[in-house]
């Protein structure tokens, strides 16, 4: 069983710089896994951030990128606002399945 | 604007089926760029992909499931269903039907699905 994990929480100033980051038990995380990143509000469905790595949502904020970094998927909020305190999920490919990290929770304080 | 709207009973008892229903709304399913599936998340806990269906009828299951789930579309609806059969109590969760293009583009907003006696 393929297992994806990403840092269970992280706290960032309002106006710094964050990256999240996801990783695969089966070894480095390439764009064919066709990393996806997701943002959760309490009581809402999630919502799309960034598909295929680096691909950008047209909803989605310049300020947000996604990359790989280190055999892993990263996404990183540049100039962080209060409203991207939430919960950030990434999706990853394999074969025919698709497995979901356990999340990061992204304070702003 | 597409819209994805999840359907079906809210309550389900131990051992039986759960069957839910999307209607998608400002695309067809038959649309071949895109594929359709079920995503589910239990309060509180994380979110975990149940499946996937192909425009060629094809489907793609999670393994942890494979044994008790069916997807499968009505094309003359513009719906997708699911059937997970033998539920108990760890099958209580939010269930989201999602559109997939090259990952998730579009979610719908959720379903609560609880099981219990």
């Amino acid at each position: 069983q393929t297992v994806v994990t990403q840092e269970p929480s992280l706290t960032v100033s309002p106006g710094g710089t964050v990256t999240l980051t996801c990783a695969s038990s089966t070894g480095a995380v390439t764009s064919g896994n066709y990393p996806n990143w997701f943002q959760q509000k309490p009581g809402q469905a999630p919502r799309p951030l960034i598909y295929s790595t680096t691909n950008k949502h047209s909803w989605t904020p310049a300020r947000l990128s996604g990359s790989l970094l280190g055999g892993k998927a990263a996404l990183t909020l540049s100039g962080v606002q209060p409203e991207d305190e939430a919960e950030y999920y990434c999706l990853l490919y394999y074969s025919g399945a698709w497995v979901f990290g356990g999340g990061t929770k992204l304070t702003v304080l | 604007q597409l819209q994805l709207q999840e359907s079906g009973p809210g309550l389900v008892k131990p051992s039986e089926t759960l069957s839910l229903t999307c209607t998608v709304s400002g695309d067809s399913i038959i649309n071949r760029n895109y594929y359709w599936g079920w995503i589910r998340q239990p309060p509180g806990k994380g979110l975990e992909w149940i499946g996937s269906i192909y425009h060629s009828g094809t489907t793609d299951y999670n393994p942890s499931l494979k044994s008790r789930v069916t997807i499968s579309v009505d094309t003359s609806k513009n719906q997708v269903s699911l059937k997970l059969t033998s539920v108990t109590a760890t099958d209580t969760a939010i269930f989201y039907c999602a559109r997939f293009y090259y990952g998730v583009d579009y979610w719908g907003q959720g379903a609560l699905v609880t099981v219990s006696s």
